[in-house]
């Protein structure tokens, strides 16, 4: 069974510009989590999406945004970058979210400039 | 929201035993726990829903006490694969969406 794909691996983006990750979700799984991973932070909840909508956002900017496609496929857009955004991106599918475990992606590494 | 979890840091000879403490200001749902090794993805261990239930994964349990809004990850007999970060995941009421703490660092020497 293969697992959660996130792509890209790495990115390299200056200040100002936008991003888009994607996340494929192990097959069978609806639901959806973004997280923010930094070192001084840890792993920040972004936002979580089953059966394309919205059920649930973190603490964050309006910058960052989702969506998630029919086939459960989802990605996440962040707009106007800025240094602090420099993370390590995971995604986790679930077959629902709640009481379920979730399985992580290997995440998109992604640097501001 | 964030949970808090202690110790930071550990570091253990083979063998030894460990407790992970995760405690939140908030009502839980449940509490999940990961483990991440340097330069992987996280890993699930095991979920514990309100009720005090105690799970267990080989050598590693954990409990979960609701009307403390404490859980606690126990690791008995360490091995050198337990080396890693682990990370506890809560979830209040409103339902999906993990809050995890900003994890502890566990090494284990031989």
């Amino acid at each position: 069974k293969a697992g959660v794909t996130q792509t890209p691996r790495y990115l390299i983006k200056t200040r100002g510009q936008q991003v888009t990750l994607s996340c494929s979700p192990i097959s069978g799984h609806r639901s959806v989590s973004w997280y923010q991973q930094t070192p001084g932070q840890g792993l920040q909840f972004l936002f979580e999406y089953f059966s394309e909508t919205q059920r649930n956002k973190g603490n964050f900017p309006g910058r960052f945004s989702g969506r998630q496609f029919s086939n459960s496929r989802s990605e996440m857009n962040v707009s106007t970058l800025e240094l602090g955004d420099s993370a390590l991106y995971l995604c986790a599918s679930s077959r629902d979210a709640s009481n379920q475990p979730q399985h992580f992606g290997d995440g998109t590494r992604l640097s501001i400039l | 929201q964030q949970p808090v979890q202690s110790p930071q840091a550990v570091i253990l000879r083979e063998g030894e035993d460990a407790v992970i403490n995760c405690s939140s200001s908030k009502a839980l749902y449940s509490v999940h726990w990961y483990r991440q090794k340097h330069g992987e993805a996280p890993v699930f261990l095991m979920i514990l829903l309100k009720g005090g239930e105690q799970k267990g994964h080989d050598k590693i349990s954990a409990s979960f006490n609701e009307k403390k809004q404490q859980s606690s990850l126990y690791l008995t007999a360490s091995q050198l694969s337990y080396s890693g970060t682990y990370f506890c995941g809560t979830e209040g009421n409103s339902g999906y969406a993990l809050n995890f703490g900003k994890g502890t660092s566990l090494l284990v020497t031989p």
